[in-house]
């Protein structure tokens, strides 16, 4: 199957600051990307859909201030969350599809203290 | 938007057989239905994906109904290691983005 990745796996940050997390399609090329959240205990949320050369587009609720989302090139996304608070904390999952699937990547854990 | 429901959770043994059935009720023409399989602090794995009829890999299998509106994962002879979350997710209407339920959460017991 298609490889996602994802980096850094796990960041720790002081509340204020800004993280990016960058995700990449290894054996693909990927017009589309996603970027999921997911909190303990509960299933993934779609925060937004990257599109490649173009805005992204966010699902309602979803701050597109605050979650910056770059799709500068077919296999690289890059999701930054500025101004970092504790309530960010999360686990940041990233996903492309090809052929007709979709492919995750092993998710970011983000933790604001 | 296509949602939909899977059982919270289901518990079984090493070594039998365990059918996890999704319900598509509301699934476009042109979709897809997809399983994945999640471990805590791991993105989802894709398992498998099918149409209709059957169709089998070397970790599952997957039945489809003619009508379509659901679907059964089989794991066939399951290790502890199969304790997971399974998801079924929905699709858009665009049916390029998925949407995930709660999923079934998988105890395997020795």
């Amino acid at each position: 199957g298609a490889v996602v990745s994802q980096h850094p796996s796990r960041v720790i940050c002081k509340s204020g600051t800004s993280v990016k997390i960058e995700c990449r399609s290894l054996d693909f090329q990927a017009t589309t990307m996603f970027w999921y959240r997911q909190f303990p205990k509960q299933s993934l949320m779609l925060m937004a859909t990257s599109n490649e050369g173009s805005k992204a587009t966010y699902e309602q609720g979803v701050e597109k201030d605050k979650f910056l989302i770059n799709h500068a090139s077919l296999t690289l996304s890059t999701l930054t969350v500025t101004s970092a608070h504790p309530e960010d904390s999360s686990f940041y999952i990233c996903s492309a599809m090809s052929r007709d699937t979709q492919y995750f990547g092993p998710g970011t854990r983000l933790t604001v203290l | 938007l296509a949602k939909t429901t899977q059982p919270i959770s289901m518990d079984s043994y090493e070594g039998q057989e365990v059918n996890i059935t999704c319900s598509h009720n509301n699934i476009a023409t042109n979709d897809y239905i997809t399983w994945y399989q999640q471990f805590p602090s791991q993105g989802p794995r894709f398992i498998i994906q099918g149409y209709k009829t059957k169709v089998t890999n070397e970790v599952a299998s997957l039945f489809i109904p003619a009508d379509r509106k659901s679907s059964t994962l089989s794991l066939p002879r399951v290790s502890l290691s199969d304790t997971a979350v399974y998801y079924c997710p929905g699709r858009n209407n665009a049916g390029n983005m998925l949407t995930f339920g709660g999923g079934t959460r998988l105890m395997v017991k020795p």
